[in-house]
């Protein structure tokens, strides 16, 4: 059973960097895109970016003069770099396994409060 | 740029009823790019449809989707407790994942 857990800090100050990492367990990173998607406090679910398992990327045209997302294929890991981030970054971040065109396994979600 | 929009807002609807959920968007789709996640509160969501009809594994025969071009239909022909919860449609475009805003799903 694919299993992926999201880690890092709870809360960053306004104006600096989020970061978190996804780690993958009980399947295979190769062959797949990686992606994060984030849902601020009730709201919907906003897409991020995704690489795949070479470090290709794509990013929301929203983010990306913020984002980075980078593999370590050694760990089975994936990690998101937000900069600059404001109040409104506050959300749960979840990060999940692109099948095809559809995410088929997510980790359980990660709240980030950007708050001084 | 696609753009999805779900109705109604919210549903309330009692047991054994049937669930009709809409996903509408802006231009024509393919079919093959069109999913249906469920996220019962504080979990994460769920997969339950993709390429529009498809069940996921392990998703009850209950959940059905359908529909082609602009208009596309997640159907819960009978509605448990446990379907309490938000629908969301997703679209995968050209290099861009797009989702609707959610359909709450109320059990009376």
């Amino acid at each position: 059973q694919v299993q992926l857990q999201e880690s890092g800090p709870g809360l960053v100050k306004p104006s600096e960097t989020l970061s978190l990492t996804c780690t993958i367990s009980g399947g295979s990173f190769s062959s797949y895109y990686w992606t994060w998607i984030r849902q601020s406090p009730g709201k919907g679910l906003e897409w991020i970016g995704y690489v795949y398992h070479s470090g290709s990327t794509n990013y929301n045209p929203s983010f990306r003069s913020r984002v980075t997302i980078s593999v370590d294929t050694s760990k089975n890991q994936f990690s998101l770099t937000l900069n600059s981030v404001t109040a409104a970054d506050t959300a749960v971040y979840y990060c999940a396994r692109v099948r095809r065109r559809e995410m088929d396994y997510w980790g359980q979600g990660a709240l980030v409060t950007v708050s001084s | 740029e696609i753009a999805l929009t779900q109705s109604p807002g919210t549903l309330s609807l009692s047991p054994g009823e049937r669930a009709t959920l809409s996903c509408r968007a802006n231009q024509s789709i393919t079919s093959s790019y069109l999913a249906w996640y469920q996220q019962i509160p504080g979990q994460a969501p769920r997969l339950l449809i993709y390429s529009a009809s498809s069940r996921a594994t392990g998703v009850p025969d209950r959940f059905s989707g359908s529909g082609s071009g602009t208009d596309f239909t997640l159907t819960i022909s009978r509605l448990e407790p446990e379907d309490t919860a938000v629908f969301f449609c997703q679209h995968y475009g050209t290099s861009v994942l797009t989702f609707g805003g959610g359909t709450k799903v109320e059990i009376k």
